[in-house]
């Protein structure tokens, strides 16, 4: 069965640049997976950030892109904010209508 | 405003049944597929179950097929779970989500179900 992969952690300097990542276990992701990332605090529903490889939703500031980066997803958060620190989740639109999740990047802005 | 909101969670015990509803506002319900997306305490995000609008097919997760099933009222724009043989692995908050061209655009607050005796 194919995984979704993601970091388990990362760390960026406040007002660095950091690219998160969202592969397989089994091949490589494309825009065909429609990948997309969410942010997510504890407590709180998720929000989306990235839908369809790179388009930002409504709202979320254009520090957030989206891309494809060799065979995975990326997530590039430039100019880090202190409150970027949190959960970050990534999914991705697998054959026969079923959407598979990465098991979370939990990022840390120090 | 887009507006998701869930109910129905609660306590039941291992093997019983419980219905989801998801209440939809602010945008044209039929035109959208729907997905429920739940999350167990302490763990990350799991996709459950998906509708079409169209074609009303749906689509779900191997731990949870032939026990959930998915459904929608689009006079009400109301999303519906209907969850039987519960298990306590089945313990989460659940999502409701609407999507748009690729992925979930819009989330609701999610309603939590505990499963123990």
């Amino acid at each position: 069965q194919t995984v979704v992969t993601q970091e388990p952690s990362f760390s960026v300097s406040p007002g660095g640049t950091v690219t998160l990542t969202c592969g397989l276990t089994s091949g490589s992701v494309s825009t065909s997976h429609y990948p997309s990332w969410y942010q997510q605090t504890p407590g709180q529903a998720p929000r989306t950030l990235i839908y369809n490889t790179n388009i930002r939703s409504s709202g979320v500031p254009d520090r957030f892109s989206g891309s494809i980066l060799g065979n995975k997803a990326a997530l590039t958060i430039t100019g880090a904010q202190a409150d970027d620190e949190c959960l970050y989740y990534c999914v991705l639109f697998m054959r026969r209508g079923i959407w598979v999740f990465g098991g979370g990047t939990k990022l840390t802005v120090l | 405003e887009v507006l998701l909101l869930e109910s129905g969670g609660g306590l039941v015990q291992p093997g019983g049944s419980l219905r989801l509803s998801c209440a939809a506002s602010g945008f044209t319900f039929s035109d959208y597929t729907m997905s429920w997306v739940r999350q167990a305490p302490g763990k990350g995000l799991e996709w459950v179950s998906a509708i079409n609008s169209g074609t009303g097919n749906t689509f779900y997760a191997d731990s949870v097929k032939g026990r959930f099933t998915i459904s929608r009222d689009n006079s009400k724009n109301t999303l519906y779970l209907e969850m039987n043989s519960l298990r306590a692995e089945d313990t989460a908050v659940y999502y409701c989500a609407k999507h748009n061209s690729g992925g979930f655009e819009y989330w609701g607050q999610g309603t939590l179900v505990t499963v123990s005796s």
